[in-house]
């Protein structure tokens, strides 16, 4: 079974701190997602990654960034968290097939 | 912009087919129609795809309509563990280049 793995369920951090939230899948899929889920507003996308070192802005990018330097891993970075990105956080790749989801990360920044 | 639209929400009496709907006047030739669910606290499921064609699998059958501009995933015998929100969304194939977005799906309850 295809494995999308996202490093922590839950993450508690403080505003101003430097945030990673790492996501891996083993299933050699070429494209990955970051996305946030809030109520009310569904699953928004933050970016997205088509291949290695490539990476394109979704919905919602500001505040965030990415890193995807090998083709399994896809890290989302909040440079300076903020209240505002208290979120449950939803990593997903994709081949043709659809796409597969990881757990999830609720964050929360106090 | 997600390109299909949804009934906010639905309910379904347990054991009763759940028959939701999706329209997505927009699609383009090279679109598939895909199907998920989310239970709650849980990431997202994939359920079904298809292109012109009816599919069924072990979850779920999707009829498309012949113009393709909308579709129905039905659940033909709904459980309690069934009430999820459903999401349809309509994904280009033919390019790695595909965002995949999701709109605010159809929340089913299926009630006892």
């Amino acid at each position: 079974d295809v494995k999308v793995t996202q490093s922590s369920r839950y993450l508690v951090k403080r505003t101003g701190e430097k945030v990673f939230l790492e996501c891996v899948q083993d299933m050699d899929h070429e494209n990955m997602f970051w996305y946030r889920q809030d109520p009310g507003l569904g699953l928004r996308l933050i970016y997205f990654s088509y291949d290695v070192k490539m990476k394109e802005k979704g919905d919602i990018p500001e505040g965030y960034s990415v890193s995807r330097e090998k083709k399994e891993r896809f890290s989302l970075i909040l440079e300076s968290a903020s209240t505002n990105q208290t979120s449950m956080y939803l990593c997903a790749s994709s081949p043709n097939r659809g796409a597969f989801f990881g757990q999830g990360t609720r964050l929360t920044v106090v | 912009d997600a390109k299909t639209t949804q009934p906010t929400s639905m309910d379904c009496a347990e054991g009763r087919a759940a028959n939701l709907p999706c329209n997505h006047s927009t699609i383009s030739g090279n679109e598939y129609v895909y199907w998920y669910r989310q239970i709650h606290s849980q990431g997202p499921q994939y359920i079904i795809h298809g292109l012109k064609n009816n599919e069924t699998n072990e979850m779920a059958s999707l009829i498309i309509t012949e113009d393709r501009k909308s579709s129905t995933l039905i659940l033909p015998h709904a459980t309690l563990r069934d009430t999820a929100v459903y999401y349809c969304i309509v994904r280009d194939m033919k390019t790695s280049y595909d965002k995949v977005i999701f709109g605010p799906g159809t929340s089913l309850s299926v009630i006892p």
